[in-house]
């Protein structure tokens, strides 16, 4: 099956400075890597999302970058703010009607902005 | 609003006690999944349905079940067989290849 490592465990950044978080896949079947933000307490919330035609996604401060050939991926945050501090999550699937829509996620990076 | 709903928020287990954790959602979602979340560490799937009457087991589903009889709910079962259930539980819901959508969790303790 899928597995998923997502790395640093913990990023402690300045506001303002950029934040980079990174996940190797296993599975060259996977093709739909959403990355989920989790706050205390709550369900995580998808952010931003990249299917594998895509090597690169942006969303104003948010941008993923994917390279298919190595299986990894990053997402990168810009301009860090304080209400940036959470849990972050990537998670792969081979997303298909045969295969389903099962995620499987990486470990976690909590992600703690200092003013 | 539409949105998915877990209850309770906490549920507090005794040993040998099987317990029932409610999911509820009104998105018109096909699939319905259960994860759990374990203090530092990421999602493990526990059960999943893409289908109402029909389910699979995922990573972990040792001593847990499931029952898929309405397209909008999902309930799980914590067992007595589940000799570690101390854990934070999430469900979530999607259209047949989207994304999910979490509900806020509910965190079960065995006292």
């Amino acid at each position: 099956g899928e597995n998923v490592e997502q790395h640093p465990s913990t990023l402690s950044v300045q506001e303002g400075d950029s934040a980079v978080i990174k996940c190797t896949y296993s599975d060259s079947a996977s093709n739909y890597f959403p990355w989920y933000k989790q706050e205390l307490g709550k369900g995580p919330q998808l952010i931003i999302d990249i299917r594998s035609n895509v090597g690169e996604k942006k969303d104003q401060r948010i941008a993923v970058t994917l390279n298919k050939t190595a299986k990894h991926f990053s997402l990168h945050i810009t301009e860090t703010q304080p209400e940036d501090s959470a849990v972050y999550f990537c998670a792969a699937s081979p997303r298909s009607f045969a295969a389903g829509n099962k995620l499987t996620f990486g470990g976690g990076t909590r992600v703690l902005v200092k003013p | 609003d539409g949105g998915i709903t877990q209850s309770p928020k906490y549920l507090f287990r005794k040993e040998g006690q099987n317990v029932t954790l409610s999911c509820e959602q009104n998105l018109n979602h096909d699939a319905m999944y259960w994860y759990r979340q374990d203090p530092g560490q990421g999602l493990r799937l526990i059960y999943y349905s893409q289908i109402v009457n029909d389910f699979q087991k995922g990573d972990i589903a040792e001593g847990y079940s499931v029952s898929r009889e309405k397209k909008e709910s999902f309930p799980l079962t914590v067992t007595s067989a589940q000799k570690n259930p101390t854990a934070f539980y999430l469900c979530a819901s999607s259209i047949q290849l989207g994304g999910y959508t979490f509900g806020s969790g509910t965190r079960l303790t065995v006292v």
